[in-house]
């Protein structure tokens, strides 16, 4: 299930089944969005991404979903493995002061239950 | 892709030094290079945008006098945390635009502990 509490949101999948990560995003200007994996101690890693005129995008096991009218998107990780284990962060991208703003979401804890 | 690599990925100090952390980039020339913060069981919170040849940009709450960064040349960029104090403490990571699109790369990322 899903919690949310004063640390990071964790959503704990039993392995081979499908994840489903969600985010919501806070400026409806912005026309790109990325999904990334942090395992601890280390730097995030390009999962996949999604420009603002399209509403899916499919990559290896994973699609992304975008909803602009509620500034939602979300992660799908079909047949979840042990190796998914991580948190996960949205983000948004948004042209600001000449420059190309990257805004990371809260983030969601993937726990993989073997 | 564009290779980022931040050094170190780990560092102790005591409290009123000062540490450099180096962001470069390996197979790219990146007129712009991002910091970010990271506490424990949080996300990662934009500090400054770093122009090469430029003042950075910082943002809004982050102090430049505290947190000083140069990008000298298109291949580092630097940030040090000056006078550091406990509180200062966290998880410092880079990243610079990605090379031929609008995604990006990220080091590594530097565990600083101030003692």
């Amino acid at each position: 299930g899903e919690s949310v509490g004063l640390h990071l949101p964790t959503l704990s999948v039993q392995e081979g089944d499908n994840s489903i990560i969600n985010c919501a995003y806070s400026n409806s200007a912005s026309d790109y969005f990325i999904w990334y994996k942090q395992e601890s101690g280390k730097g995030p890693q390009f999962i996949i991404d999604i420009r603002s005129n399209m509403d899916k995008r499919q990559g290896q096991r994973v699609t992304v979903l975008l909803n602009k009218t509620v500034k939602h998107l979300s992660l799908q990780i079909a047949a979840t493995q042990p190796g998914d284990s991580a948190v996960y962060f949205c983000a948004e991208s948004f042209f600001r002061s000449g420059t190309y703003k990257y805004i990371f979401g809260t983030g969601t804890r993937l726990k993989v239950l073997a | 892709g564009a290779v980022v690599s931040q050094h170190p990925s780990w560092v102790i100090c005591k409290s009123g030094t000062s540490v450099k952390i180096e962001c470069r980039s390996l197979d790219f020339q990146a007129t712009t290079m991002f910091w970010y913060r990271q506490f424990p069981k949080q996300s990662l919170m934009l500090m400054a945008t770093s122009n090469e040849g430029s003042k950075a940009t910082y943002e809004q709450g982050v102090e430049k006098d505290k947190f000083l960064i140069n990008h000298a040349s298109l291949t580092l960029s630097t940030l040090t945390v000056t006078s550091a104090h406990p509180e200062d403490s966290s998880f410092y990571i880079c990243s610079e635009r990605t090379l031929g699109g609008y995604g990006y790369t990220f080091g590594s990322g530097t565990r600083l502990t101030v003692v």
